[in-house]
């Protein structure tokens, strides 16, 4: 079974620029989530989907991040303009449902703002 | 922010020995789960527990939750070189959907 895919595996950009990221769940999964990950911190949710619609997205900050989820199955998570404080991994996840357990976590994808 | 908080923030052990991890939370939860990453790794499930479990076992992992102190532990016995990694809890919320990640235990596992 193919594991949740993301790309880019790493990014370096100039504030103010802009940067999406990428992600393919888990064939069937319905649920998916973006984290953020501040190095040396705990995983923080910036948006859960349900199918194509959005669960919580009560942390994404929405002057400057904005996700969708085209047809239900990819994902794409774009920053415009990006902060210096947006440097982190950005981790996306699949469930097989909602609140059932076990997330399947990609490889994340490392954004640097200089 | 963040639900779960860890204790401690780092350990390091002789490879053989037992390592404990401890998560303490701070409102309802419908299960409480342990993950493993790996440095520059995404996060691996490691064991699930429910609200209405005290106990669980899965190879070397040992998870025990006390709802009455909010708290639980991840026990890892005969620890490997190969354990070396950071351990987070993850709280599923009563009533929500979110899964809520505490800041990890660094783990390192000395040969």
């Amino acid at each position: 079974e193919a594991g949740v895919a993301q790309s880019p595996r790493y990014k370096i950009i100039e504030k103010r620029q802009s940067v999406a990221f990428w992600c393919n769940p888990i064939s069937g999964h319905a649920t998916l989530y973006w984290y953020q990950q501040i190095l040396g911190q705990g995983p923080k949710l910036l948006i859960q989907f349900q199918n194509n619609g959005v669960v919580d997205d009560s942390q994404l900050p929405k002057d400057r991040f904005s996700a969708e989820r085209l047809k239900g199955v990819d994902s794409t998570l774009k920053i415009q303009p990006a902060k210096l404080e947006d440097s982190a991994v950005y981790l996306c996840a699949s469930s097989l449902r909602q609140n059932t357990g076990e997330l399947f976590f990609g490889e994340g994808s490392r954004l640097t703002v200089l | 922010s963040q639900q779960g908080e860890e204790d401690p923030q780092a350990l390091s052990i002789q490879e053989g020995e037992n390592a404990t991890m401890n998560c303490s939370y701070k409102t309802s939860i419908n299960n409480l789960q342990w993950y493993r990453q790996n440095s520059g790794r995404g996060l691996v499930h490691l064991i699930l527990i429910r609200s209405n479990e005290r106990e669980k076992h899965s190879g070397r992992l040992r998870v025990t939750l006390d709802t009455s102190k909010k708290s639980s532990s991840l026990l890892i016995t005969a620890s490997r070189a190969a354990d070396t990694a950071s351990y987070f809890c993850a709280t599923g919320v009563a009533g929500s959907y979110q899964l809520t990640f505490g800041k990890g235990t660094k783990l390192s596992v000395i040969p």
